[in-house]
């Protein structure tokens, strides 16, 4: 089964308003954490936020939010007024447990996100 | 803060040559290093993993190898390109400057094998 998955290949959204990505996951871990990050054409990958299995708030960093419903097993990246620079891949990852003290992080497939002007 | 050089940026290679991605890594010590490919539309696969001074861990089998000859530097390497080895290769470590969560990339090097 996919640990993580993004179902939406391709979204616009209109400059200067919010756009929903995304997110599901699947791990059978009590503790783990979610990340988005966003690849522009550059290729760069850059973090947004991250959320942890047990924080009750939901994460936010500026105008990303992260839409954390735990029961449905879902990470939602929210990104309000939208700019034109906000145009890239967007993707969801997953840390989950691992042994050999090594951080494993499973990446979706990604979103391709445009703003129109 | 942590960054991460990589080189080339671009890099075209024919079948059945060798290669060699170098990735060296600073502001930390002892750094869990990673290497991740991306094929063209797909997301990213993890290909090796380091904790430390010459130990690696490979996740998926394939016509790449990967060494550690330094705390600080990593090398992913074939002796015979494929075809099927293009696409973007990044270097990642553990981000060390919000928590201990998620990774700090390279800025990656996009191979085409021809």
């Amino acid at each position: 089964a996919q640990k993580i998955t993004q179902t939406q290949p391709g979204m616009f959204v209109q400059e200067k308003e919010a756009v929903t990505l995304d997110c599901t996951y699947d791990t059978s871990d009590q503790s783990y954490g979610l990340f988005w990050y966003k690849q522009p054409s550059s290729g760069e990958m850059i973090f947004l936020i991250y959320q942890g299995s047990y924080d009750e708030q939901n994460a936010t960093e500026g105008r990303y939010s992260l839409n954390f419903q735990k029961a449905r097993k879902s990470a939602n990246l929210v990104i309000s007024a939208s700019q034109l620079g906000d145009s890239a891949m967007y993707f969801c990852a997953m840390r989950e447990s691992s042994s050999g003290g090594y951080q494993k992080v499973t990446f979706g497939i990604g979103t391709k996100l445009q703003v129109i002007p | 803060s942590q960054t991460i050089h990589q080189w080339p940026a671009t890099l075209v290679q024919p079948v059945g040559s060798p290669l060699s991605l170098e990735c060296t890594v600073e502001g930390t010590s002892n750094p869990n290093l990673y290497w991740y490919r991306q094929a063209a539309g797909r997301g990213l696969q993890l290909l090796f993993y380091s904790v430390g001074i010459g130990q690696i861990s490979s996740e998926v089998p394939q016509n790449l190898s990967a060494s550690r000859p330094q705390d600080r530097q990593f090398i992913l390497s074939s002796k015979k390109l494929l075809l099927s080895d293009s696409g973007f290769y990044l270097c990642a470590t553990k981000r060390s400057d919000r928590g201990t969560y998620g990774y700090t990339f390279g800025s990656g090097t996009r191979l085409t094998v021809v």
